[in-house]
């Protein structure tokens, strides 16, 4: 069976500073991968996946993620960090067509 | 149109009322999902609707009962719920077929609250 592994719940930044979120999976086939955020209140919304065309896939709000399947990892990250990025982030990995297996989320914080 | 809609927003409900959830989505997608989230936890899967049909129930208890009278609607029944099943619900719809690659689109969710 699949699974993903979000390491840190809780994540603190400095505004402008590297944003790195880890996310490690385990899947027996190829998987896809997905990046959501959820902001207070909110549904979650899609920043990017991976479907096995580019192991380097950038996202919306200058996000991006890098496969590695070497160790089976995907994290999260962007350059520079704005006040507006603080929001749960979820991995997520696939399970045949319908089930996504989601990791338990991080936490974002940015300091100002 | 890019948006999953949720109707309501907010609900507050006593343990012997009946009420529904509502979703509802134009891209066009044939599959369409239930989803529980409690506070600071990732979103369990309810039930998922593909092509109209039943496709997966994940054990859910019977006082929710799901509907999709067609392919843009999607309906949770509550009916006799506990205080525990307080949370966010969440819906969401994707392509359907038979890859695992179709990304889901989720709603702003109902925040449900049990009495």
């Amino acid at each position: 069976a699949q699974s993903v592994t979000q390491l840190g719940s809780h994540v603190s930044v400095s505004e402008g500073a590297l944003v790195l979120l880890r996310c490690n999976y385990s899947s027996s086939v190829p998987p896809y991968l997905f990046w959501y955020v959820q902001y207070p209140n909110q549904g979650l919304q899609l920043l990017l996946k991976y479907t096995s065309a580019a192991t380097l896939v950038k996202g919306i709000n200058g996000f991006e993620a890098e496969f590695k399947k070497s160790e089976t990892s995907f994290h999260l990250t962007k350059p520079s960090a704005h006040m507006s990025d603080a929001a749960e982030y979820f991995c997520a990995v696939t399970e045949g067509t319908y089930k996504y297996i989601f990791g338990t989320g991080t936490r974002l914080k940015v300091l100002a | 149109d890019t948006e999953v809609t949720q109707t309501p927003k907010h609900l507050v409900m006593g343990m012997t009322n009946k009420k529904s959830l509502k979703c509802e989505q134009h891209m066009g997608h044939r599959a369409m999902y239930w989803y529980k989230q409690k506070a600071k936890k990732p979103p369990e899967l309810m039930f998922v609707y593909s092509y109209e049909k039943l496709s997966i129930n994940e054990s859910v208890p019977s006082r929710f009962s799901p509907e999709c009278p067609n392919s843009s609607l999607l309906n949770l029944h509550l009916h006799a719920l506990q205080p525990e099943d307080s949370a966010l619900y969440l819906c969401a719809s994707s392509r359907g077929g038979d890859r695992g690659n179709n990304e889901q689109f989720f709603g702003p969710g109902t925040r449900l609250t049990v009495l």
